[in-house]
């Protein structure tokens, strides 16, 4: 059981460039998010999705975009990096449950130049 | 104000220590408080979840939250070197399912 897969594990782009992020779950899970992590800031949630089709904005949403086309995937878009997008991106997944805690990835490195 | 306050230590204990690590929060609207254990290079992992105010008990580890004072505790009994990882407290957002986090209090303990 692989629980939450991130891919890739490590990037790095140059400013004005685009990517996306990957994150899968094999848990059928309902709600996804996605989350960046940077020094003295803990985790910050960018987006999450509460089910297949579905989006909404986090707390630190801007420069970022989502799509969750099947229920197993979560899709992280930068369109044009900026060097303030360098963080680890962390990818979560529950039942929406609220005492079912969130199973997390092993994160993405991104590094923008 | 940050939602969620936490102290980034570092914090070194000896092997068989105490070790209390705490968090304060501003948002009333969280019910559910949770304490993740994140490893060097790998994501966090639910440790411990407590509901509103009240204690619970899971082995060497115990979740305390005050809901009159906005404070969150994680104790450890007999701390061991494995123990060293950054522990970070989350609030529970009910309506979005979504977790606000501290910024983590890393741990090291010593052999």
């Amino acid at each position: 059981n692989a629980g939450v897969t991130q891919t890739p594990k490590f990037r790095v782009l140059k400013t004005g460039q685009s990517m996306t992020l990957l994150c899968a779950q094999d848990m059928n899970h309902e709600y996804m998010y996605w989350y960046r992590q940077d020094p003295g800031m803990g985790l910050r949630l960018i987006h999450y999705s509460v089910g297949e089709g579905t989006t909404a904005k986090g707390k630190v949403p801007d420069g970022y975009n989502v799509s969750r086309l099947k229920k197993q995937n979560f899709l992280l878009g930068l369109e044009s990096a900026a060097p303030s997008q360098t963080s680890v991106y962390f990818c979560a997944s529950t039942t929406g449950n609220s005492n079912q805690p969130q199973h997390f990835g092993d994160g993405t490195r991104l590094s923008i130049l | 104000q940050k939602e969620v306050e936490q102290d980034p230590g570092p914090l070194s204990v000896p092997e068989g220590a105490i070790v209390s690590l705490n968090c304060t929060y501003s948002n009333s609207a969280f019910q559910y408080f949770m304490w993740y254990r994140q490893y060097s290079r790998k994501g966090p992992e639910l440790l411990m979840y407590t509901y509103s105010s009240g204690n619970k008990e899971d082995g060497r580890f115990t979740a305390q939250v005050d809901k009159s004072s906005k404070y969150i505790s994680l104790f450890i009994r007999d701390s061991q070197p494995s123990d060293s990882a950054t522990y970070l407290c989350a609030g529970l957002d009910t309506g979005r399912r979504a977790l606000t986090f501290g910024s983590g209090t890393r741990l090291q303990v010593q052999p």
